[in-house]
């Protein structure tokens, strides 16, 4: 099974309300990535976990807050978004956070996105 | 600084046809290339994952060639279907982490 889950598939919210994305996977993978993509844009990488710990940032404004409670489930929680943060959230695991030579290994496994609309 | 460029941006081709999307990339010295398809609004999938020392990788109807020296990399699909109509977007390793550098993306569209 090379399945990620992702809750809720859309949220709407408006500026001052807060709210929480859900990524789940059940493959043993270590790594677990949070993405934003625009439209017709490619993904832009926001966090990466490693171990459940908090390996890159990107330089993301404070509004997200990501969290690792365990080691199959990772959440991105929201507060204070601006309409400019109206995108596609991808969530994505691997088995390790660098590239261990391996197909089975560097292969980015993706979510199916929740569609966050801020008002 | 690693650059990932797709041409065409958009490629429109009748259902049988057998096509090829291109992705070329600046740094040579890449450990790996991974090809994903996206339909509108949903999550990306993984097709193939070609490393540094492998020149193709097949899967089905796909075929994934990697040439490092010239920096390129090309997706062959065989018979089209208009199944096959989405978005393809390859990607590449920034340096020894695993932070992909994607390129902008192929949109395919199969006409039956």
């Amino acid at each position: 099974d090379t399945e990620v889950t992702q809750t809720p598939k859309h949220l709407v919210m408006g500026m001052t309300n807060k709210k929480s994305l859900k990524c789940e996977q059940h493959m043993g993978h270590r790594a677990m990535y949070w993405y934003k993509q625009k439209a017709k844009k490619p993904p832009e990488l926001m966090f990466v976990y490693s171990y459940e710990k908090l390996s890159i940032n990107e330089s993301v404004p404070s509004r997200f807050s990501p969290e690792c409670p365990n080691s199959s489930l990772l959440n991105l929680h929201l507060h204070a978004l601006q309409p400019e943060d109206s995108a596609l959230y991808l969530c994505a695991s691997s088995q390790v956070w660098g590239l261990a030579g391996g197909s089975s290994t560097d292969t980015q496994y993706f979510g199916p996105g929740t569609r966050l609309t801020v008002l | 600084k690693q650059e990932v460029t797709q041409i065409p941006a958009a490629l429109s081709v009748p259902e049988g046809e057998n096509l090829v999307l291109n992705c070329s990339f600046t740094d040579s010295a890449i450990y790996n290339l991974q090809w994903f398809r996206q339909d509108p609004g949903k999550g990306l999938t993984s097709l193939l994952l070609i490393q540094s020392s492998q020149r193709e990788q097949t899967s089905g109807r796909l075929n994934a060639s990697l040439d490092k020296s010239s920096g390129r990399s090309t997706l062959y699909i065989a018979a089209s279907q208009p199944g096959d109509s989405a978005t393809y977007l390859c990607a590449v390793p920034y340096n020894q982490g695993g932070k992909l550098i994607f390129g902008q993306g192929t949109e395919l569209s199969v006409k039956p």
